[in-house]
This record gives structure tokens, sequence and C-alpha cells, in this order.
């Protein structure tokens, strides 16, 4: 099976930055790489499917990319409620997820 | 609205069984592959098993293949998670999830519901 590793697990950044996540498959995936976003006590919500695409109601300041074994979440001009743990998932398995604090 | 709501949760001994069910509605629930995602305290987010839209297929993690089963019940818009043989490793939320159609992707949960697996 296909491990998915996050890096980093946690960081803290400040309203208005950009931030980077980064999500290395062991092998090659195909493009069905999904982001998440959990906020504490609540359940995941679905930020971006396929690599890249935004789902529905995210902002904009939320991209995806990446190919291959290596994807990235950004999150631009960092926001207060940005402030979640962030999950990918390659088909049956999910990323150990990464602590955003701001 | 999509709906999802998870029950079934609730505290059971070590080698004990337990079944959720998850009610969903405002959506063709026979046309979405259904999945169970859980979360132990303080953990990150663990896929524990899938099926297909038609009940045709179901897919296990390693850590439940041949404990758990998946089931759906397309007539009561109904999905189903058995669970035997539990232990602590099993203590988490389990939530219910509904797939986008040809992804992967998970675009509708449930709150979630408790299993606590515990003397």
């Amino acid at each position: 099976d296909v491990q998915m590793t996050q890096s980093p697990s946690s960081l803290s950044a400040s309203v208005g930055d950009r931030v980077t996540i980064t999500c290395r498959a062991s092998r090659t995936v195909t493009n069905y790489l999904n982001w998440y976003q959990q906020k504490p006590g609540s359940a995941p919500n679905l930020l971006i499917s396929a690599v890249s695409n935004l789902h529905s109601g995210v902002p904009s300041r939320f991209r995806g990319s990446g190919t291959g074994t290596e994807f990235t979440l950004t999150i631009s001009d960092l926001q207060p409620e940005d402030s979640a743990s962030y999950y990918c998932q390659f088909s049956g398995t999910f990323g150990g997820g990464t602590k955003v604090e701001i | 609205e999509v709906q999802l709501l998870e029950s079934g949760g609730g505290l059971v001994q070590p080698g004990g069984s337990l079944r959720l069910s998850c009610a969903a509605s405002g959506f063709t629930f026979s046309s979405h592959s259904m999945t169970w995602v859980r979360q132990a305290p303080g953990k990150g987010l663990e896929w524990v098993s899938g099926i297909s839209a038609s009940a045709g297929d179901t897919f296990y993690a390693d850590s439940v293949k041949g404990r758990f089963t998946i089931s759906r019940d397309n007539s009561k818009n109904t999905l189903s998670l058995q669970m035997n043989s539990l232990t602590a490793e099993d203590t988490a939320v389990y939530y219910c999830a509904r797939e986008v159609r040809s992804s992967t992707a998970l675009d509708h949960w449930g709150q979630g519901t408790l299993v606590i697996v515990s003397t």
C-alpha cells in the first residue's frame, strides 16, 4: 500500500502569511490526491480534489498542486479561520496531518 | 441538503461487537460510493472501509480486515459497519462520508459517532 507522508506536522504562522504543506507518496500516484481541513470537534471538510480542483465554497487562497510523488497545499493570505489541521488523502490512505496555528 | 447521520457508537468491552449505522438523505444514495473513516482521540484520520454504489465491491484497511464488515441498503439509504472482535485500538470517532462520483474525494461527512473499547 502507498504511504502518504505530510510535512511539517505542525507550523505557526501569522495572519497574511503564505504557508505550504507537502504530501509525499511512497510511490507515484495518480491525480486522485485530495486535501481536507479539520477544525477541533468537527468533521473534516473537503478543500481540494484531484490535486488542484477547489471544492465548492472554498476560498481561492487555497491552492493545490503537484504530480507524481509530491503534492502541495498552499494557503495564501492566511486568515484566523484557517487555524486547523490539514490532511492529504490518496485513495484509502490519509497523510498524518499538519496542524496550522495562527 | 446532503445529510449523513451516524449512530450506534458507545462503550463496548474488548472482544465485543458493535454495529454502526449511517442514515443518508438529500441525495441519490444509490449513486455514490460510501466510506467509513475513523479518528482515534488526538490522532489523525484513518480510512477504514469503503463500499461501491451498488455494494458490489467492498474495501477494508488491513487493520480491520476480517473483523469489520461494511454494507449498505440502498432501499433504506443506510450504510452500516459491523465491528467484531473489538480492541482498544479501535477506540475512535467513526465518520461516514460520501464519495464524489468518479473520484475518491469525500465531499460530505457525518458528525461522527464515538466508539470506546474498554473494560
